[in-house]
């Protein structure tokens, strides 16, 4: 199975700061990766697909970059509701891991 | 608008057998990939099973391979997860996702608001 590795586990931040996640993949998966926010009791959210990506609806301050094993999800502005857990998945090949999670919290 | 609901978690003793049922709305569910993903509690997502539009294609996790059966009947816009033999591992928060299949990439783009399975005695 592909491992997915993400960092950092979780950090702080403060509004209008600039975020930037970044995950790994254990083998090469091209741009089959994923974003997902997850808020608490609420259904992860599909942010960015195909590395870079933007899902219809999410906000242009989300941005994906990278292919191959390096990735980098960045919010250029931290806004209020952006308060959350980040997931990364490669889609790659089965099965489709996800990384443990990113979780952003106010400073 | 699209919409997922999923039913049939429960409580339920080790060995014990669940039906999930995933009912969709407002988009082409019969040309879909869906997906079964799980969330144990206070941990992270897992894709616990696949299966292509036309059925064809169907994945399990290791875990669950022997244990679980997804199907779909695209007449009713209905996808299922058959649970059986089921373990305290396999509680948590269980959701039905639909995918999104494009050029270099591919994910899981609208979910339900999941079902809680909870095994134990």
């Amino acid at each position: 199975d592909i491992q997915m590795t993400q960092s950092p586990s979780s950090l702080s931040a403060s509004v209008k700061d600039r975020v930037t996640i970044t995950c790994r993949a254990s083998q090469s998966i091209s741009t089959y990766l994923n974003w997902y926010q997850q808020k608490p009791g609420k259904a992860p959210k599909l942010l960015i697909y195909a590395a870079s990506t933007l899902q219809s609806g999410i906000p242009s301050r989300f941005s994906g970059s990278g292919s191959g094993t390096d990735f980098i999800l960045t919010i250029s502005s931290l806004q209020p509701e952006d308060f959350a857990t980040y997931f990364c998945q490669q889609s790659y090949s089965a099965p489709w891991t996800f990384g443990q999670g990113t979780k952003v919290e106010i400073k | 608008e699209v919409q997922l609901v999923e039913s049939g978690g429960g409580l339920v003793k080790p060995g014990g057998s669940l039906r999930l049922s995933c009912a969709a709305s407002g988009f082409a569910f019969s040309t879909t990939r869906m997906n079964w993903v799980r969330q144990a509690p206070g941990k992270g997502l897992e894709c616990v099973s696949s299966i292509s539009y036309t059925s064809s294609y169907i994945y399990y996790v290791e875990s669950v391979e022997g244990r679980f059966t997804i199907s779909r009947d695209n007449a009713q816009n209905s996808l299922f997860l058959q649970m059986n033999s089921l373990s305290a591992e396999d509680t948590g928060i269980y959701y039905c996702a639909s995918t999104v299949m494009a050029a270099g990439g591919r994910g899981f783009d609208f979910w339900g608001q999941g079902t809680l399975v909870t095994v134990s005695a």
